[in-house]
């Protein structure tokens, strides 16, 4: 059975700092994704990574993968407040399926 | 189209009713998932569809749950004889093939 996990599970930085969200998964897989989710809304896709050597980047956020090490990361740089909220990441399997990690909860403190 | 649509967004109901779900996906995507999301946890697959068939389903999808979507565009999701386990949001998403999956804003159900 897939296993995603994340670390940390929880989060408080300041603004202005950097810091790396982990992802590790236990099976091969030919893709990554990285979502967002404010409290009570619905996931937002971040990031779609497809082969190993991936690195994705949009505005203060970073994706990278490494499937021989079954590894994503998320990095923020300089974050600020509007990036607080939980980040997922999520392994598509066969058949489309996606399985999930529990999330980062992510506060950026000012 | 502005995306995955889903009704009701909330529903509360009295444990052993029914409810059913909807959902619309994007017009042109081909393939519409089931997931469902508890509190403080990552959502968890229940099933999918390409166009009207049943693909796959869960082992979380007992038998009280069923999923239909007829005519490979709307899909339902109804549960029956509700328990309070079963409050959680469900989530709709479509994609177009295996590409990247849309979601919809949830419906949060409510079991008392």
């Amino acid at each position: 059975e897939l296993k995603v996990e994340q670390n940390p599970l929880f989060l408080s930085m300041q603004e202005g700092k950097n810091y790396t969200i982990y992802c590790n998964y236990s099976t091969t897989s030919d893709r990554l994704y990285w979502y967002r989710q404010d409290p009570g809304k619905s996931l937002e896709s971040l990031f779609v990574l497809l082969s190993n050597g991936a690195v994705k980047q949009e505005g203060r956020l970073m994706a990278s993968l490494d499937t021989k090490a079954r590894l994503s990361t998320l990095h923020i740089t300089a974050a600020v407040h509007d990036l607080s909220a939980t980040y997922f990441c999520a392994v598509q399997t066969s058949g489309s399926r996606l399985t999930f990690g529990e999330g980062t909860q992510l506060t950026v403190n000012p | 189209d502005t995306g995955v649509s889903q009704n009701p967004r909330h529903k509360i109901t009295k444990r052993g009713q029914n409810v059913t779900f909807r959902c619309d996906p994007i017009s042109e995507h081909n393939r519409l998932y089931w997931y469902r999301q508890t509190l403080g946890q990552g959502p968890e697959f229940l099933t999918y569809f390409q166009n009207e068939a049943q693909l796959e389903k869960s082992r979380l999808l007992s038998d009280r749950f069923s999923a239909e979507r007829p005519k490979g565009s709307f899909s339902t999701l109804e549960i029956q004889r509700t328990e309070q386990g079963d409050s959680a949001m469900y989530l709709c998403a479509s994609s177009f093939h295996e590409e990247g999956l849309f979601f919809g804003s949830g419906t949060q159900l409510s079991v008392l």
